[in-house]
């Protein structure tokens, strides 16, 4: 059964940049077939799609947050990351990772759900 | 953007108990891409429907998802300890994919 894990930073300056670095384990990030995803949930509040990956490095990120965005995979460590940059304390959330099976392409987007979480990582934006 | 509205906020119900959740889309939602999930307190969540009725590996049958276009329902027929917790749907058609408000089962 595949595990996910977040890990980085838990305080982050504002107007720098959040770094987040997902391990997996249980099976191969390169088998194919998944995306790789990060979502993050603010406190007390519901969840935000930020963005996922496949192991070619395709990406599709939420418009919202896409000027700010870099997610990238590394195969060989298994693991998938994160960059967020110029954060200010609206950023402030736990951020998981998760993976989505590949479902079906929808006027050029990948559809998916997510069948795999992380158990959270909180990120706090503060000086 | 699909704005997904779940009600009610808050379920207050007692254990063996007949759970309805609702969650209303602002558009259909393209194929009936949706999903549910249960969040206990300090995890990440667990898939529990996918394609608006079709259940997750390992999720027990008092679980079912219902609905189509714009109107989805989630009921939980026999409420376990482990169900009290907060549910989110999913849509997953249209970009950006969007998540609701959330419902709170809370033991009565």
């Amino acid at each position: 059964q595949v595990q996910l894990q977040e890990s980085g930073p838990g305080l982050v300056k504002p107007s720098q940049t959040l770094s987040l670095t997902c391990s997996v384990s249980g099976g191969s990030i390169s088998s194919g077939g998944h995306y790789w995803s990060w979502i993050r949930q603010h406190p007390g509040k519901g969840l935000e799609w930020i963005g996922y990956i496949y192991y070619t490095g395709t990406t599709y990120y939420n418009p919202s947050l896409k000027s700010r965005l870099t997610i990238s995979i590394d195969t060989s460590k298994n693991q998938f990351s994160l960059k967020l940059r110029s954060v200010t304390a609206a950023d402030t959330a736990v951020y998981y990772c998760a993976r989505a099976p590949f479902e079906a392409m929808v006027q050029g987007l990948v559809v998916a759900y997510f069948n795999s979480w992380g158990q959270g990582s909180l990120v706090t934006v503060s000086s | 953007e699909v704005v997904l509205t779940q009600s009610p906020g808050t379920l207050s119900l007692s254990p063996g108990e007949r759970a309805t959740l609702s969650c209303r889309a602002s558009q259909s939602v393209t194929s009936n891409y949706l999903a549910w999930y249960r969040q206990k307190p300090g995890q990440g969540p667990r898939l529990l429907i996918y394609g608006a009725s079709s259940r997750a590996t390992g999720i027990p049958d008092r679980f079912s998802g219902s609905g189509s276009g714009t109107d989805f329902t989630l009921t939980i027929s026999r409420l376990e300890p482990e169900d009290f917790a907060v549910y989110y749907c999913q849509q997953y058609g249209s970009s950006p994919l969007t998540f609701g408000g959330g419902t709170k089962v809370e033991i009565k």
